[in-house]
């Protein structure tokens, strides 16, 4: 199986700040990686696919970068509804990441 | 829109099955994969697997191909899931979610499956 590692599993930061939520792939998956976005007591909601290209709707503040192993959601100008968890996805063979928990301070 | 609007809360005793539907509306449904994904606090997110609408093949996470069974019916856009021998390891909330770009761009509010005698 393909393991996605997100370590950091908690992070503050301030509004108007810039955050960087990073994760990496056991191996090769090229672009084929995806990011989630999980409010409390919501569904996950899709932001990124294709490593970098944003989902409908998805403000421009959410960005995707990476590819190969190493992969990274920056999120520019936070804002205080970013308060959630992110989950990234390789569907080569469908693994998430085990989640970042963004907290506002 | 895009909904995805699956069944309620389930209660279930150790052994038996569950099927839980997920109506789509909003989109062609025939026209992307419907995956199933199981969220629990042990293992965080796991993908089940997915299936094709258009002509019901699916494709299983080896860890769910005895667990689970996905089915669509076309005449109500609706795909299910059957999880079966029910244990308390798959007590969890279960989400549908339509395919896109090899993601996931919309998914159901989910559904809690509680197994407890």
């Amino acid at each position: 199986d393909i393991v996605m590692t997100q370590s950091q599993k908690f992070m503050s930061t301030s509004v108007g700040d810039r955050v960087s939520v990073t994760c990496k792939a056991s191996q090769n998956v090229g672009t084929n990686v995806a990011w989630y976005q999980q409010k409390p007591g919501q569904s996950p909601k899709a932001l990124i696919y294709s490593a970098s290209y944003r989902y409908s709707g998805v403000p421009d503040r959410f960005t995707g970068s990476g590819s190969g192993t190493d992969f990274t959601l920056t999120i520019s100008n936070v804002q205080s509804e970013d308060l959630a968890e992110y989950f990234c996805q390789q569907y080569n063979s469908y693994t998430f990441g085990g989640g970042t928990k963004l907290e506002i301070k | 829109e895009v909904q995805l609007q699956q069944s309620g809360p389930e209660l279930v005793k150790p052994g038996a099955s569950v099927k839980i539907s997920c109506k789509a509306s909003g989109y062609s449904f025939t026209g992307y994969y419907m995956h199933w994904v199981k969220q629990s606090h042990v293992k965080s997110l796991e993908w089940i697997g997915r299936i094709n609408p258009y002509n019901g093949a699916t494709s299983y996470n080896q860890n769910f191909k005895d667990k689970a069974s996905l089915t669509v019916d076309k005449s109500s856009s609706t795909a299910y899931m059957e999880l079966h021998s029910l244990t308390s390891e798959d007590s969890a909330v279960y989400y549908c979610a339509k395919g896109y770009e090899g993601g996931m761009d919309y998914w159901g509010q989910g559904t809690s499956v509680t197994v407890s005698s």
